[in-house]
């Protein structure tokens, strides 16, 4: 079975300071990996995803997340937060080469104070 | 070119009432998603197509749930009665099926969903 685990439901960082956001999964092959963020009201978006090859992904507002198969983790990153950054965020697992199956993890509610 | 539209954003209705959410993909795109968000919660997919299939409707609760995705486009999902604890937010994505590297993987694209309250 598979399964997403974001361990921290809830963080709080000042702004300018550095994140990380932790997520593991459970799965039997590499799969294909995906951080989205979600502001209130509104619906999922994209900030990267990993499929093959470089294990470290450049996404969009200047995050970054590693894959490290040894750990089954894609921990999310950003070194310098902003205020516009509060959301919730949500680690997704697809598994490769049967298309189109999805497990989201549970979020973690990101607040970041001046 | 336009996202993943949902319609309507926000839906308030009492229990036993039924209720319908419509949501149309991204042109060109094959797989479409429902999920149901509740709160505090990621989200739970509820039913996906393949075009106008039904390929995994597992977690569908099918005595008051049902979907349909006629000409494999537009999409509707329908709750009758629904209940106090279908309140949620209800997500429509799609996505299209790429190759890269010998293997296969898509990416979802979200709508806005839409928040169901139910009294």
């Amino acid at each position: 079975a598979q399964s997403v685990t974001q361990p921290d439901i809830h963080i709080t960082v000042s702004e300018g300071a550095s994140l990380e956001l932790r997520c593991n999964y459970s799965y039997g092959a590499t799969p294909y990996l995906f951080w989205y963020v979600q502001s209130p009201g509104q619906g999922l978006q994209l900030l990267l995803k990993y499929f093959s090859g470089d294990t470290l992904v450049q996404g969009i507002k200047g995050f970054e997340a590693e894959f490290k198969r040894s750990q089954s983790s894609f921990n999310l990153r950003k070194p310098s937060v902003h205020w516009s950054d509060a959301a919730e965020y949500f680690c997704a697992v697809g598994r490769p080469n049967t298309g189109n199956q999805f497990y989201f993890g549970t979020g973690t509610s990101l607040t970041v104070i001046p | 070119e336009a996202g993943v539209v949902q319609s309507p954003r926000y839906k308030i209705i009492e229990k036993k009432q039924p209720v319908a959410f419509w949501c149309n993909p991204i042109s060109g795109h094959n797989t479409l998603y429902w999920y149901r968000q509740n709160l505090g919660q990621g989200p739970e997919l509820l039913i996906r197509y393949e075009n106008e299939e039904a390929v995994d409707d597992s977690q569908l609760p099918k005595d008051r749930f049902s979907a349909e995705r006629l000409k494999g486009v537009d999409s509707t999902l329908k709750i009758q009665p629904a209940e106090l604890g279908d309140s949620a937010v209800y997500l429509c994505a799609s996505s299209f099926l790429a190759r890269r590297a010998g293997r296969q993987y898509n990416e979802q694209f979200f709508g806005p969903g839409t928040r169901l309250t139910v009294l």
